[in-house]
């Protein structure tokens, strides 16, 4: 299965955008990129997922390589909501379609 | 639309014990799985269910049993409880193949085995 990179940890200031990078340099043609967040005691929420164009939703803008060996999860406004751990995820490509987690990184905003 | 549900939200089991963790979805998703989360780390596998009636092993199955009578839930079984499933159990459904469609998770239910 493809693996993903990520650092273990990141801070912000809250009002400033946030760029969470993902390395997925083994990544295969048909790999989805998905992007879910953990809040504190939550459950794992969905973010954004994309394949190979730049998304952008009311959560946040994902940005993809040209050749598809990175990407980053944009927070265009941080806030202090929005501090959690943000999980890269590749689907493996032809299997059921199961989310394999990695450890995520841990996003701190300050006031 | 209540989303996914999880009980209890909190369990303390001994050692041979069994439990269910119950979970349900009113959103009439296909695909429901269990993972487990251990302190500090990502989310594993434990089963995963396409379908009523169809059942599959994830990354870590050993030691829990699944079953998908219905479309709404999918109960996950500790036959005899280990001090190493100690862990926050999540459920989740999506209405198709985990990968293609956002996967909706529940709050969680964490089990202390002593």
């Amino acid at each position: 299965d493809a693996k993903t990179t990520q650092p273990n940890s990141m801070e912000s200031n809250e009002e400033e955008p946030v760029h969470l990078p993902c390395n997925h340099s083994t990544i295969s043609g048909t790999d989805y990129i998905h992007w879910y967040r953990q809040l504190p005691s939550q459950g794992p929420e969905y973010v954004i997922h994309g394949l190979t164009s730049n998304v952008n939703n009311r959560m946040a803008s994902l940005a993809i390589a040209e050749d598809r060996k990175s990407s980053t999860l944009i927070l265009h406004r941080a806030t202090l909501r929005d501090a959690a751990v943000y999980y890269c995820i590749l689907e493996p490509g032809g299997s059921q379609g199961n989310l394999i987690f990695g450890k995520g990184t841990k996003l701190s905003v300050k006031p | 639309n209540a989303g996914v549900t999880q009980t209890p939200k909190f369990q303390v089991l001994k050692t041979g014990q069994s439990m269910t963790l119950q979970c349900a979805q009113d959103m009439n998703h296909e695909y429901m799985s269990w993972y487990r989360q251990d302190p500090g780390m990502g989310l594993r596998l434990i089963h995963y269910s396409v379908g009523a009636g169809i059942t599959d092993q994830g990354e870590v199955p050993n030691g829990y049993n699944v079953s998908r009578s219905t479309t709404e839930d999918f109960p996950l079984r500790l036959l005899s409880a280990a001090p190493s499933q100690t862990s926050v159990y999540f459920c989740a459904s999506s209405e198709g193949l985990a990968g293609r469609e956002t996967q909706y998770f529940g709050p969680g239910t964490r089990l202390l085995v002593l």
